[in-house]
C-alpha cells in the first residue's frame, strides 16, 4: 500500500525558516518525481517544487530563493528546506507523488498535509 | 504561466443529476489535464488525467473530455459521496498550476 507521510509543520514567525519531511513507503521511492503542494487560504492549490529522479529541482518565482526540495532515496524521503518565510507561504503543504503515462505528468497519490502557519 | 479557469465556482445538485464542470487553459494544453476531487479535511484524490482516462478504482459515473484548452468533468448522476470541491490542473508547461476549484453542494 502506498503511504506518504508529510510532518515537519507548525507555527514559525515570519524571516524564519522550517524543514518538511515526507516519507514514502509500499513502492519504489527512487522511480519517481516527487512535488510539494501547497493550499492556502480560500482552499487554492499552488504548485511549489519539484524534483526529478535525477535530482533536476524546479520551482514557481513565488519561493524560488527561498525554497530548496531535496530527495533521501536510501530513506524513501523528500524534504522541503523553506527560508525567509512569509505570511503569504501560510499553508497546507503536501508532498505528492508524480506518474508519467504516455508523456503525461500527473499526481497519482499525495499525503495528508502539514499545516505551516508563518504569524508573528 | 498558464491559467487555468474552472467553471462555476460553486454549484447546487440533487442526488442522481448529471453534474457537469468545466476548465479553460490560457492556451492549448494539449491533453495535459488532470482532475482531482478533495473532501474537506482530506488530500486531493486522482480522478482522471490525461483528459479523459479514469484513475482506477474511480467511478465510471466519473469521465472527462476536451484537449486543446476546453476541457470538461462530467459526473452521469450524482452520488452523495461526491459532494466535494473539484479541481483541474494543468501539466503541460515547466510550471504546474491548478484551476480554483468547484464545489459541489447538496440542493
Amino acid at each position: 500500500e502506498v503511504q506518504l507521510v508529510e510532518s515537519g509543520g507548525g507555527l514559525v514567525q515570519p524571516g524564519g525558516s522550517l524543514r518538511l519531511s515526507c516519507a514514502a513507503s509500499g513502492f519504489t521511492f527512487s522511480s519517481y518525481d516527487w512535488h510539494w503542494v501547497r493550499q492556502v487560504t480560500g482552499n487554492v492549490l499552488e504548485w511549489v517544487s519539484a524534483i526529478g529522479i535525477a535530482g533536476d529541482t524546479y520551482y514557481p518565482d513565488s519561493v524560488k530563493g527561498r525554497f530548496t526540495i531535496s530527495r533521501e532515496n536510501a530513506k524513501n524521503a523528500v524534504y522541503l528546506q523553506m527560508n525567509s518565510l512569509r505570511a503569504g507561504d501560510t499553508a497546507i503543504y503536501y508532498c505528492a507523488r508524480v506518474k508519467v503515462e504516455g508523456g503525461i505528468w500527473y499526481f497519482d497519490y499525495w499525503g495528508q498535509g502539514t499545516l505551516v502557519t508563518v504569524s508573528s | 504561466d498558464i491559467q487555468m479557469t474552472q467553471s462555476p465556482s460553486s454549484l447546487s445538485a440533487s442526488v442522481g443529476d448529471r453534474v457537469t464542470i468545466t476548465c479553460r487553459a490560457s492556451q492549448s494544453i494539449s491533453s495535459k489535464l488532470n482532475w482531482y476531487q478533495q473532501k474537506p479535511g482530506k488530500a486531493p484524490k486522482l480522478l482522471i488525467y490525461a483528459a479523459s482516462n479514469l484513475q482506477g478504482g474511480v467511478p465510471s459515473r466519473f469521465s472527462g473530455s476536451g484537449s486543446g484548452a476546453d476541457f470538461t468533468l462530467t459526473i452521469s448522476s450524482l452520488q452523495p459521496e461526491d459532494f466535494a470541491t473539484y479541481y483541474c490542473h494543468q501539466s503541460y508547461g515547466s510550471t504546474w498550476t491548478f484551476g480554483q476549484g468547484t464545489k459541489v453542494e447538496i440542493k
